[in-house]
């Protein structure tokens, strides 16, 4: 199947600092990319859906301003946390799909604490 | 409303016991695609299977095997002499309409017991 990557897998930083999260299509051109939240033995909640070259839709109840969602190309978007603070840590997930399929193909995740 | 509903929060089973997983969706397309993925402890979703509305086909790979019924809406996961290696959340999964977004169920937790 395609692979998805997620960069970097891990991250710790201090409250008040913003966080930049990649996610990249190794081997596929994903028109549409999501990103979802998930909790400690929690469900993944999707954050918001990505099509290259126009703006996120984002899911009801997620900032907008404090989660910075960026597809400039059909092989990478990038979650920015801006400004985290602890309740913002979590396992953060990315998916790519094409036109030609509805597969989503799932990065490793990120997990990030902030202090 | 689109809506997953996996009940079992948990479930522990001995080693080469048949567990089955339930999934229990709501939607009011027609068209759809159910999911299942199973997430090890290394946070990593591993996707399972792919099944869309039209096929109400039983499928089986191996020691899993999926029921589909549309008139009960659900999608079971069966997995037959189960092995600790099988320990892990399995999350069922729905999408529909053309944004190809996913609706996850609250994920069941299998341990599997040597």
């Amino acid at each position: 199947g395609a692979v998805v990557s997620q960069h970097p897998s891990r991250v710790i930083c201090k409250s008040g600092t913003s966080v930049k999260i990649e996610c990249r299509s190794l081997d596929f051109q994903a028109t549409t990319m999501f990103w979802y939240r998930q909790f400690p033995k929690k469900s993944l909640m999707l954050m918001a859906t990505s099509n290259e070259g126009s703006k996120a839709t984002y899911e009801q109840g997620v900032e907008k301003d404090k989660f910075l969602i960026n597809h400039a190309s059909l092989t990478l978007s990038t979650l920015t946390v801006t400004s985290a603070h602890p309740e913002d840590s979590s396992f953060y997930i990315c998916s790519a799909s094409s036109r030609t399929t509805y597969e989503q193909y799932f990065g490793p995740g990120t997990r990030l604490t902030v202090t | 409303a689109q809506k997953v509903t996996q009940a079992q929060t948990e479930i522990s089973v001995v080693e080469k016991e048949d567990v089955t997983l339930d999934c229990v969706y709501e939607t009011r397309d027609t068209t759809y695609y159910l999911f299942w993925y199973k997430q090890p402890p290394s946070g990593e979703l591993v996707f399972l299977i792919r099944r869309n509305s039209f096929d109400e086909q039983n499928e089986i790979s191996g020691r899993y095997s999926w029921n589909f019924q549309k008139s009960t809406s659900s999608f079971n996961f069966t997995i037959t002499a189960s092995q600790v290696v099988d320990s892990a959340v399995y999350f069922c999964a729905l999408s529909s309409g053309n944004t190809g977004k996913l609706i996850f169920g609250q994920g069941t937790t299998l341990q599997v017991k040597p």
